[in-house]
C-alpha cells in the first residue's frame, strides 16, 4: 500500500516567521505535486516536482523533491496570514492514480 | 475560462437511499477522477474516468459507481448511503497526456451529509 506521511499535521506560527513541512513515502513517485487547500474549496495546484533533487521556487514558498524521488519538502520564508491553510502533497505514481497525504494545517497568527 | 464545476454545492440524504453529483471538467481536459474527503483527512481516490470507461479505482465499495459522458462530463452514484459516506467529495480534472506534470484542477466540491 502506498502512503504520504505528511508532518507536522498541525502548524501555527506567528507572521514573519520562516517553516517547513514534510512529506515522505516508502515508494518511489514519477512526479509529486503540492496544493493548498482552504475551508469549503478544492485543493489548488501550487507546484509540481518531478525530478530527483529538483528544487522549485514560488515567491517565498521553496518546494524540494528527493534525490530518491520519495520524499519532498515545503519552506515557507516570512510566513503570511494569507499562507494559513491545508497543505497537501501529492504522489503521481503512473498508474493514473494520485495519491494524496492526510496534510499539514498551517495557521499564521497577525 | 471555466474550471472545474460541481453540483449540487451542497446535499443532505438519509441513510439507504442514493445520491448523485456531477462533474464538469476545465475546458480542454479529457479525464475526470473522483477523491471523497472527510473531515480533517486528504482525499481518498475513488475512481478516474478516460474515454467513458472507468480506468482505475480506489478501495471503495461497488456502491460507489460512475459514469462519464461524450462530452467529458462525469457523475458519481451513491446507493445505500451509510452515515460514514458524509464527507466532501470532489472532482478533478486533467488532459491524461500530461498529468504527471500538471496534477489536476479540481471543483470545489460536493459536500454530502448523510442523517
Amino acid at each position: 500500500t502506498q502512503l504520504l506521511e505528511q508532518s507536522p499535521q498541525f502548524l501555527s506560527i506567528q507572521e514573519g516567521e520562516n517553516l517547513t513541512v514534510y512529506c515522505n513515502s516508502s515508494s518511489v513517485f514519477s512526479s509529486l505535486q503540492w496544493y493548498r487547500q482552504e475551508p469549503g474549496e478544492g485543493p489548488v495546484l501550487l507546484v509540481t516536482v518531478v525530478t530527483g533533487g529538483e528544487v522549485k521556487k514560488l515567491k517565498r514558498l521553496t518546494f524540494q523533491f528527493g534525490d530518491a524521488r520519495k520524499d519532498s519538502s515545503l519552506h515557507i520564508t516570512a510566513a503570511q496570514t494569507g499562507d494559513t491553510g491545508l497543505y497537501l502533497c501529492a504522489g503521481y505514481t503512473g498508474g493514473f492514480k494520485t495519491i494524496f497525504g492526510a496534510g499539514t494545517r498551517l495557521f499564521v497568527k497577525a | 475560462d471555466a474550471g472545474v464545476t460541481q453540483s449540487p454545492t451542497h446535499l443532505i440524504k438519509t441513510r439507504g437511499q442514493q445520491v448523485t453529483l456531477r462533474c464538469s471538467p476545465k475546458s480542454g481536459h479529457d479525464t475526470v477522477s473522483w477523491y471523497q474527503q472527510a473531515l480533517g483527512q486528504g482525499p481518498q481516490f475513488i475512481f478516474q474516468y478516460y474515454e467513458e470507461e472507468e480506468r482505475q479505482r480506489g478501495n471503495f465499495p461497488d456502491r460507489f459507481s460512475g459514469h462519464q459522458f461524450p462530452n467529458y462530463s462525469s457523475e458519481l452514484n451513491v446507493n445505500a448511503l451509510l452515515l460514514g459516506d458524509s464527507a466532501l467529495y470532489l472532482c478533478a480534472s486533467s488532459a491524461t497526456i500530461i498529468t504527471p506534470y500538471n496534477g489536476y484542477t479540481f471543483g470545489s466540491g460536493t459536500r454530502l451529509t448523510v442523517v
